[in-house]
């Protein structure tokens, strides 16, 4: 139980170019999501919190008009880069936490591979 | 500024032995401390968590302690074997909060 899928895995677009990235809680109902991104041989960084039919919460420094979230159901929240740019290249993992679950325990995405061109 | 550290940040040992991670922390109110682990160019799996009440979690040859005064968790790995070699990141959540502050991780090679 508890699986959570991104789609796509790797995405190469060209500079100028938007891209959307999903992720899913597979077999649970999730009423928060989060997107991180990871730079090599960094660690995660939080950007962004989303919450189920609100608009998410962005990290100091994450511009919300260049990272945009929807989070439509409870099982589902987008991420589009807009207007990308090679130094948006990365690593983006969305985890999510169980509803109503007391540990707070999150469960993470395969992560997305995005190259800007 | 919530901190996380990870020591050592690469870890290279024989097929068979029993290793330890370090973490440690600044922030002595974390609710919960989770272990994961991280392949090249994959996600994270969930290893152990520790939630703030507990001293230690145990999962096949793994075994996670956390020690909230001292601000330290390790994770102790035994009878190492080369599927073990990855990177191992640590990761808290603050009272009441969903939010995970990584370290950097450890990247360990088992080798045959």
């Amino acid at each position: 139980g508890a699986v959570v899928s991104q789609h796509p895995s790797r995405v190469i677009c060209k500079s100028g170019t938007s891209v959307k990235i999903e992720c899913r809680s597979l077999d649970f109902q999730a009423t928060t999501m989060f997107w991180y991104r990871q730079f090599p041989k960094q660690s995660l960084m939080l950007m962004a919190t989303s919450n189920e039919g609100s608009k998410a919460t962005y990290e100091q420094g994450v511009e919300k008009d260049k990272f945009l979230i929807n989070h439509a159901s409870l099982t589902l929240s987008t991420l589009t880069v807009t207007s990308a740019h090679p130094e948006d290249s990365s690593f983006y993992i969305c985890s999510a936490s169980l509803h109503e679950h007391s540990s707070y325990e999150q469960y993470f995405g395969p992560g997305t591979r995005l190259t800007v061109t | 500024k919530q901190e996380v550290t990870q020591i050592p940040a690469a870890l290279s040992v024989p097929e068979g032995e029993n290793l330890v991670l370090n973490c440690s922390f600044t922030d002595s109110a974390i609710y919960n401390l989770q272990w994961f682990r991280q392949d090249p160019g994959k996600g994270l799996t969930s290893l152990l968590l520790i939630q703030s009440s507990q001293r230690e979690q145990t999962s096949g040859r793994l075994n996670a302690s956390l020690d909230k005064s001292s601000g330290r968790s390790t994770l102790y790995i035994a009878a190492s074997q080369p599927g073990d070699s990855a990177t191992y990141l640590c990761a808290h959540s603050g009272a009441g909060s969903y939010q995970l502050t990584f370290g950097k991780g450890t990247k360990l090679s088992v080798i045959p």
